[in-house]
Parts: C-alpha cells; structure tokens; sequence
C-alpha cells in the first residue's frame, strides 16, 4: 500500500496568513494526489485534483502543486472559512489511501 | 444538483449484518464510477470501495474485503453497500462518493450515514 505523510498534523493561522500543507507519499504517484476540505460534521469537499488543478467553484486561494512524491497545498490568505481539516488521497493504485489529516486552526 | 443520500445505518451487534443504500440524482448515474469511504468517530477518512459505471471493476480495501460486497443498480439510481460479520473498528460515518473522471477523486459526497457495531 502506498502511504500517505501530512505535515504538520496542526497548525495555527491568522486571517491573512499564507498556509502550506505538505503531502508526502511512499512512492511516485505521478500526479495522482487530490485534496479535500472537511469541516466538523461535515462530508469532505473536493478543493483539488490532479495534483494541481482548481475543482470549479473552489476559491483561486487555493492551489496545489508537486509531482511524484511530494505534493503540497497552499491557501495564500487564510480566511474564517477555511477553517478545517485537510486531507490529501493519492489514486494512483488501490487501496486507495488518505494522508491523516491537517488541522487548520485559529490563532 | 448532484444529491446522493444515503440510508441504512444503525446499531447492530459484532458479528452482525447492514446494508447500506445511496440514492443519487441530478447526475446520469450510469456514467460515474462509485465509491464507499468511511470515517471513524473523530479519526480520518478512509477509502473501502469503488465500483466502476458498468459494474465490471470492483475493488475493496483490505480491511473489509470477503466482508462487505458493493452494488449498482443504474436503473434505479442506487448504490449499495451489504455489509456482513461487522467488528467493533467498522464503527463509522459511511459516505457515498462519486468518482470524478480519470483520477479516481471523489468529486461528489454524501451526507453519511453512521453505523455503530457494539453489543
């Protein structure tokens, strides 16, 4: 199985601050690395997939970017509702695997 | 508007059965791969599941395979989920997911549905 390193597993922002979560996988997924928002009580929702490419709908604060090993998401100016976990899933062979999650949090 | 709903969860003792069901519209089921993912009480997500659009490629993950068997019905718009010999670590939120094209993301999820494996 390919495993699946996020770093930090928390961290503490202000509203404005540049964030970046790393996601690093045992071995080369290519571009196969997708990432999804989740708030408390709520289903995940997709932000980005392909590594780097916007799901529509999803603010242009976030981006992505990497390529086989090691992936990272970024959200250049934190507002109050990114507020959340954060996952990243490589899909590039099954079982499909979940990074442990970020937790973004308010400083 | 994609809607998928799911249905089925519940109490149910170790070694006991549930089946899950996802009703999905506002999209053309037919053409999307499915997914089942779950999530324990406060821990993270994790994939069990995947049935392509035409019922032809099924995987499981290893935690629930000769377990748990998932299906398709196209012609009602359903996704199923028969779970058997359930343990107390199956205890989790349950979502039905579609599959986006390609890269096998999940573009679509359901609310969830809780199921509690417990005597």
């Amino acid at each position: 199985d390919i495993q699946m390193t996020q770093s930090p597993s928390s961290l503490s922002a202000s509203v404005g601050d540049r964030v970046t979560i790393t996601c690093r996988t045992s071995q080369d997924i290519t571009n196969y690395l997708t990432w999804y928002q989740q708030k408390p009580g709520k289903a995940p929702n997709l932000l980005i997939y392909a590594a780097s490419s916007l799901q529509s709908g999803v603010p242009s604060r976030f981006s992505g970017n990497g390529f086989g090993t090691d992936f990272t998401l970024t959200i250049s100016s934190l507002q109050p509702e990114d507020f959340a976990t954060y996952y990243c899933q490589q899909s590039y062979s099954t079982p499909w695997t979940f990074g442990q999650g970020t937790k973004v949090e308010i400083k | 508007e994609v809607q998928l709903v799911e249905s089925g969860g519940g109490l149910v003792q170790p070694g006991g059965s549930l089946r899950l069901s996802c009703a999905a519209s506002g999209f053309t089921f037919s053409s999307y791969n499915m997914n089942w993912v779950r999530q324990a009480p406060g821990k993270g997500l994790e994939w069990i599941s995947y049935i392509s659009s035409s019922s032809n490629i099924i995987y499981y993950a290893d935690s629930v395979k000769g377990r748990f068997t998932i299906s398709r019905d196209n012609a009602k718009n359903s996704l199923s989920l028969q779970m058997n010999s359930l343990r107390a670590e199956d205890t989790a939120v349950y979502y039905c997911a579609r599959g986006g094209s390609g890269y096998h993301y999940v573009d679509y999820w359901g609310q969830g549905t809780l199921v509690t494996v417990s005597s």
